[in-house]
């Protein structure tokens, strides 16, 4: 049982570049979630997903998009990268009560 | 953007010492508190999940209450170790969907 794992684990892109963060459970839960961690501002949700075929935005999705296009897989794009992108990205799922984190993604745009 | 807020932001207190942080949440549209542990490089996990008034939880020498009426939830550790260095996330969730965090206390215990 390996929980919530993330591809890949550091990157670095140029401004504009394109990339896709994926996440996988193998605890079949429903719900899904991606944030970022920056320094002095905590975990802030980006986009999360209720379910299959389900997205919808959190606190912070301009720039960023996401599929759910099965129940284990929920993937993080970013169409044109910017500097103001650079952060850690944690994937979480969770089923009722417990939400379970991903290790993170740390992404650096130059 | 809900608001979570945590504090203190950071505490540093001597081996043995107890200790106890905050956390207030809307008081509105409750669904559940959840407290979790971060340790650096690692990913947060989960210490409690509260969903009623007046709840109260323990695990070993941490302890979490929870206040839903007026928006609040303690947690405490007893005789503080140096492996309790960590900072410690809550979040609030009102929809049963995603949880709002607070930006976290950092805690720092030294021998």
């Amino acid at each position: 049982n390996a929980g919530v794992t993330q591809t890949p684990k550091f990157r670095v892109l140029k401004t504009g570049q394109s990339m896709t963060l994926l996440c996988a459970q193998d605890m079949n839960h429903e719900y899904m979630y991606w944030y970022r961690q920056d320094p002095g501002m905590g975990l802030r949700l980006i986009h999360y997903s209720v379910g299959e075929g389900t997205t919808a935005k959190g606190e912070v999705p301009d720039g960023y998009n996401v599929s759910r296009l099965k129940k284990q897989n929920f993937l993080l794009g970013l169409e044109s990268a910017a500097p103001s992108q650079t952060s850690v990205y944690f994937c979480a799922s969770s089923s009722v009560g417990v939400v379970y984190f991903g290790p993170g993604t740390r992404l650096t745009v130059t | 953007i809900l608001n979570v807020e945590q504090s203190p932001q950071s505490l540093h207190v001597q081996e043995g010492d107890s200790t106890n942080f905050t956390c207030s949440f809307p008081s509105s549209n409750f669904y559940a508190l959840h407290w979790y542990r971060w340790e650096t490089a690692k990913s947060p996990k989960a210490l409690f999940v509260m969903t009623l008034n007046g709840d109260e939880k323990k695990k070993g020498r941490i302890s979490a209450t929870l206040n839903t009426k007026e928006g609040y939830s303690y947690l405490y550790i007893k005789g503080s170790q140096p492996e309790d260095s960590a900072t410690y996330l809550c979040a609030f969730e009102n929809s049963g969907y995603a949880l709002n965090f607070g930006k976290g206390t950092s805690l720092l215990v030294t021998p």
